[in-house]
């Protein structure tokens, strides 16, 4: 079964910082790639997503991630940080070998400081 | 608003309680899922139904009962859980296309605390 690590539990970063989160998944077949974001008591929203095409895509609020096949990985990134970017961040997989499953990440929590 | 509409948004409830939780999804959509949410653990799948069919059961308790009437309704049935039950429980739809979900989309949640 695939399954999906985010090795970052807790990110903190000032505003105006860099953002890069790891993103690694087990699967050798054909996967789409989805980053989701949960603001403290909100629901679960779609940053961005991955099926095929250019490695690089693009997600709301500035975000971007690319898909790297060779390393197994879809890592998240947003030049520069706002403090209302503060959110728990999951990356998740569907693969061709269990279509119907998001299998997720345990999550990364966010805090950018003002 | 989502689109996916979860009631009650908090629930408490005994151990020897029955209740249940109810989602309804305004998009159309031909499937539907739950999901349970702990602490410090990955979002874990319980349930799908594709075209009101369970077609998937992630080895759950059988404490845990969904029901899924039409394609646009779906409730789990709770009945003598544990403290560890206690967790937030989503519900998400999605248009289902040669066996892939597209369009996932998560309601807010029930957060359940068993006591």
């Amino acid at each position: 079964a695939q399954s999906v690590s985010q090795h970052n539990h807790h990110v903190i970063l000032s505003e105006a910082a860099s953002l890069e989160l790891g993103c690694n998944y087990s699967y050798g077949g054909t996967v789409n790639l989805f980053w989701y974001v949960q603001y403290p008591g909100q629901h679960l929203q779609l940053l961005l997503k991955y099926f095929s095409g250019d490695p690089l895509v693009k997600g709301i609020k500035g975000f971007e991630a690319e898909f790297i096949k060779s390393k197994f990985s879809f890592n998240l990134r947003k030049p520069s940080v706002q403090w209302s970017d503060t959110a728990e961040y999951f990356c998740a997989v569907i693969t061709r070998g269990s279509a119907r499953q998001l299998t997720f990440g345990s999550g990364t929590q966010l805090t950018v400081l003002p | 608003e989502t689109g996916v509409t979860q009631t009650p948004r908090h629930l408490v409830m005994g151990m020897t309680n029955k209740k249940s939780l109810k989602c309804e999804q305004h998009l159309g959509h031909n499937a539907m899922y739950w999901y349970k949410q702990s602490a410090k653990k990955p979002l874990e799948l319980m349930f799908v139904y594709s075209l009101e069919e369970r077609v998937e059961n992630n080895s759950v308790p059988s404490r845990f009962s969904p029901e899924c009437p039409n394609s646009s309704h779906l409730f789990l049935h709770l009945h003598t859980l544990q403290p560890e039950d206690s967790a937030l429980y989503l519900c998400a739809s999605s248009q289902e296309r040669s066996g892939f979900g597209y369009g996932y989309t998560f309601g807010s949640g029930t957060r359940l605390t068993v006591v």
